[in-house]
């Protein structure tokens, strides 16, 4: 089954204790992406990735790195996490090909004390 | 890429057609319209994808106005299971790489049983 995984679901962690959030997919697509979801405020790209070795920054990077070493995954790592990076975070996969459709996972609830 | 306009919300009767609309009056030639719906608690899902032509798969219907300013996604039948926010997304497919989705606020979607 076509998937992209997150882990874990839901994270409760303090200001300033570094953690990383998994991605993997069985697609073998290029491109992958980091999304976050505020009230008000929409989903908004944070990373996205082109293929291997290949990461740029999206609308609103600040505060997070990502790395891209194996196709498959894409994990999304806060090195000092912060209140206001208290959000629910998306990862996305797809081809890069016209009307490429986006496979996202579950979602990743966040909180940070 | 161009801006859409969709209505903050509507409601449906269970098992009647839905009709909902999307407005994008500075839609380039190259924009393609997808359209994608997130369920409660979990991430966005494709629903359905179209350049100029009506498009139909085994979710939905898509109708796009002559001069491509504005489009439908048509659920022919809404069940219980189709309650969700629907955003209709414009991005210029043929810029390579450019897999970015622009989420708005999109429609929520109310079923009435």
């Amino acid at each position: 089954e076509a998937q992209v995984t997150q882990n874990p679901r839901y994270l409760i962690t303090v200001t300033g204790k570094k953690l990383t959030v998994t991605c993997s997919q069985n697609m073998n697509h290029e491109y992958m992406s980091w999304y976050r979801q505020d009230p008000g405020l929409g989903l908004r790209q944070i990373y996205y990735s082109m293929n291997v070795e290949v990461t740029d920054k999206g609308d609103v990077p600040e505060g997070y790195k990502v790395s891209r070493k194996e196709k498959r995954n894409f994990p999304l790592i806060l090195e000092s996490p912060s209140p206001n990076q208290t959000s629910l975070y998306f990862c996305a996969s797809s081809l890069i090909w016209p009307g490429s459709e986006a496979f996202f996972g579950q979602g990743t609830r966040l909180t940070v004390v | 890429d161009a801006k859409t306009t969709q209505p903050n919300s509507m409601e449906s009767n269970e098992e009647e057609p839905v009709h909902l609309p999307c407005n994008h009056s500075t839609i380039s030639g190259t924009d393609y319209i997808h359209w994608y719906r997130q369920l409660p608690s979990q991430g966005p899902e494709y629903v359905i994808h179209g350049l100029t032509s009506n498009v139909n798969n085994r979710m939905a219907s898509l109708a796009i106005a002559e001069d491509r300013k504005s489009s439908t996604l048509i659920l022919h039948r809404a069940t219980l299971r189709d309650a969700a926010v629907y955003y209709c997304i414009l991005r210029d497919d043929l810029i390579f790489g450019n897999e970015k989705l622009t989420f708005g606020t999109g429609t929520r979607l109310t079923i009435i049983p």
